[in-house]
């Protein structure tokens, strides 16, 4: 079973639109949780990380489940410059000191005018 | 500041022969890795480093070597290229170990993309 799975979509809604990702994840002891996004052809670099509180950037709204084991990001009136692809990304253990990161295979979201 | 930097960024390859990429971070970042991302699995660990002189395996080790001779530079050398190693190739680094909120953001570079015929 893989660390981190994800819906791959694709996804495609419209300017304006809400639309909402999910991530489940292996490891009940996995201890942080991010969300990295993919322009097409360019590298991942990290949109927010995610607390058991839940937090906000802006449009975005990032949610954790623990017992769930659960993870969501949420994208409020969207805009063309969202379209890219979302990666659930997950640390291991606390017994882990390597920084290491699990990605998902990652959601495709297209936002079309 | 370059960030991290990635070199070459295209190359193509007959199976068999070798090659070197080079990954170069100007952020004196202790911990850097080797990804390879190809359609549908997503991005896999080959191998990382948690500071200058030491390697480890990561996900898919096998058919890659690593070396960490500066703080700066992590290689990434394939010895006979074989077709299965067609791939995108992503460097990251990162500063800080794990923790509930450590920050632990990888910073990567643009990624080699590499073809074996």
């Amino acid at each position: 079973r893989k660390e981190v799975e994800q819906d791959p979509g694709p996804f495609n809604v419209p300017e304006g639109a809400t639309v909402a990702f999910n991530c489940t994840y292996s490891n009940s002891a996995s201890q942080s949780f991010f969300w990295y996004r993919q322009d097409c052809r360019k590298e991942p670099k990290l949109l927010m990380s995610v607390y058991s509180s839940g937090n906000e950037d802006g449009r975005f709204t990032a949610q954790l489940n623990r017992a769930s084991q659960y993870i969501s990001l949420l994208i409020r009136d969207s805009k063309l410059s969202d379209s890219a692809t979302y990666l659930c990304v997950v640390t291991p253990d606390r017994g882990s000191t390597l920084g290491r990161l699990y990605f998902g295979r990652g959601t495709q979201l297209t936002v079309w005018p | 500041n370059a960030g991290v930097t990635q070199t070459p960024k295209f190359r193509v390859l007959k199976t068999g022969q070798s090659m070197t990429l080079l990954c170069a971070q100007d952020m004196n970042h202790e911990y850097m890795y080797w990804y390879r991302q190809d359609p549908g699995m997503g991005l896999r660990l080959i191998h990382y480093s948690v500071g200058e002189g030491t390697t480890a395996k990561g996900e898919v080790p096998d058919g890659y070597n690593v070396s960490r001779l500066k703080k700066q530079n992590f290689l990434l050398g394939l010895e006979s290229a074989a077709p299965s190693q067609t791939s995108v190739y992503f460097c990251a680094s990162s500063y800080a170990r794990g923790g509930a909120r450590a920050n632990n953001e990888q910073f990567f570079g643009p990624g080699t993309r590499l073809t074996v015929l």
